[in-house]
């Protein structure tokens, strides 16, 4: 089967720096996304690794490791508002597979 | 300013009605999408359209349907709603080329089925 796995909880403080892992299991694999959804809002993208490597946007990184199926989301400078669900997907032909989400909590 | 907006943020239906969903982006996506998201689940794919009239079954389309007679419109139809249809339904939509696989969502239509 297809699937996803991460984390259900994530727990930091402010001005720290977490790491949101991502395992998967697809067939016809693209690359690996990440979104951002705060509580009743909708997700919305920050990144999208095809190849392996880093990608760096602001205070967000993702990684992606094709040949270990495994990608994160690296969060730097962590801030309260960064407080929200964060979800990996998987792209293929057309369509998405999401994870079930990783629920970081920022403490000030 | 990217939009997808979808009919109702709130929807209450008896169990048994047909529930009609509706999702307009107007961006000139070709590919677009339906899903339900709950609790401990994550998005999980009801079905998705790459072009006009075109539609594909996604990982759990029982129970559902769709329409897609224009471009910048998805309808998702519930035939004969269920309580175990109660569910937060997000519409997103997507280029079909480019290369960031970046989905536009919706701000999702809770749907409660009594």
């Amino acid at each position: 089967g297809q699937s996803l796995e991460q984390p259900s909880e994530v727990t930091a403080v402010e001005g720290a720096i977490v790491q949101i892992n991502c395992t998967y299991q697809t067939s016809g694999f693209y690359g690996l996304s990440w979104y951002q959804q705060h509580d009743g809002g909708a997700p919305t993208f920050l990144s999208y690794n095809a190849l392996d490597g880093l990608e760096e946007t602001g205070r967000f990184s993702s990684f992606l490791s094709r040949s270990d199926s495994y990608g994160y989301l690296l969060l730097q400078e962590l801030q309260m508002k960064d407080s929200a669900s964060y979800f990996c997907a998987a792209s293929g032909t057309y369509k998405y597979i999401f994870g079930t989400g990783t629920r970081l909590k920022v403490l000030a | 300013d990217v939009k997808v907006t979808q009919s109702s943020r709130y929807l209450v239906k008896r169990t048994g009605e047909k529930v009609f969903l509706e999702c307009v982006q107007d961006m000139d996506h070709e590919n677009m999408f339906w899903y339900r998201q709950d609790p401990g689940l994550g998005l999980r794919l009801i079905y998705f359209s790459y072009d006009v009239k075109m539609k594909e079954k996604g990982d759990i389309p029982e129970g559902y349907s769709v329409s897609r007679e224009k471009k910048e419109r998805f309808s998702l139809i519930l035939e004969s709603a269920s309580t175990n249809q109660t569910s937060m339904y997000l519409c997103a939509s997507s280029p079909r080329t480019g290369e960031t696989y970046e989905q536009y969502f919706g701000p999702g239509t809770r749907l409660t089925v009594t």
